[in-house]
């Protein structure tokens, strides 16, 4: 199983939709959680970490099911402006590079008129 | 904002070539960060550094080496390009304890010919 592994899509919606991404990750050990977003030929930036306990913010909600070990990302009334590549990003706990992030090949959403 | 900046956009070499590519944080970040960014491969850690003068090997870390002389300054140095070393390097740099919120630069697109 891969340390982190995300449906690369591409999820094509219409505005308004609500839509769903998760990501899976191998070791039960980890702690730490991310979202990243990137738009086309641009940098990754931080959308939002994701707690035990879920998180929202504005329509975005993040949630975390340790038991089936995959964090998940919710968009609800999708806009335009949403299209990008969604990347989930897992602490690494053990290993050469262990306290970095591993990141996921990312989800492709593409939300249209 | 934090700013990272990499010398370069776009970048040709030839294979065997010496490649230097450069990144600056004006942000005094102790972290500092290179990935490799690949279709179907996602974002791949090659070196990181945590400190002035100080490097530890990423995932990959094969056929590239790094220097640190000053906090703001991260290279990444090809030392014979490849033609398997095309591909879109990222710079990083984060704060300590809190190396999963990582602020990108804007990418060099290496083609080594």
């Amino acid at each position: 199983r891969k340390e982190v592994e995300q449906d690369p899509g591409p999820f094509n919606v219409p505005e308004g939709a609500t839509v769903a991404f998760n990501c899976t990750y191998s070791n039960s050990a980890s702690q730490s959680f991310f979202w990243y977003r990137q738009d086309c030929r641009k940098e990754p930036k931080l959308l939002m970490s994701v707690y035990s306990s879920g998180n929202e913010d504005g329509r975005f909600t993040a949630q975390l099911n340790r038991a089936s070990q995959y964090i998940s990302l919710l968009i609800r009334d999708s806009k335009l402006s949403d299209s990008a590549t969604y990347l989930c990003a897992v602490k690494k706990e053990y290993g050469g590079s262990q306290g970095n992030l591993i990141f996921g090949k990312g989800t492709k959403l593409s939300v249209k008129p | 904002d934090v700013k990272v900046t990499q010398s370069s956009r776009y970048l040709v070499k030839r294979t065997g070539e010496k490649v230097f590519l450069e990144c600056v944080q004006d942000m005094d970040h102790e972290n500092m960060f290179w990935y490799r960014q690949d279709p179907g491969l996602g974002l791949r850690l090659i070196y990181f550094s945590y400190d002035v003068k100080m490097k530890e090997k990423g995932d990959i870390p094969e056929g590239y080496s790094v220097s640190r002389e000053k906090k703001e300054r991260f290279s990444l140095i090809l030392e014979s390009a490849s033609t398997n070393q095309t591909s879109m390097y990222l710079c990083a740099s984060s704060l300590p304890g809190s190396n999963e919120k990582l602020f990108f630069g804007s990418g060099t697109q290496l083609s080594v010919l």
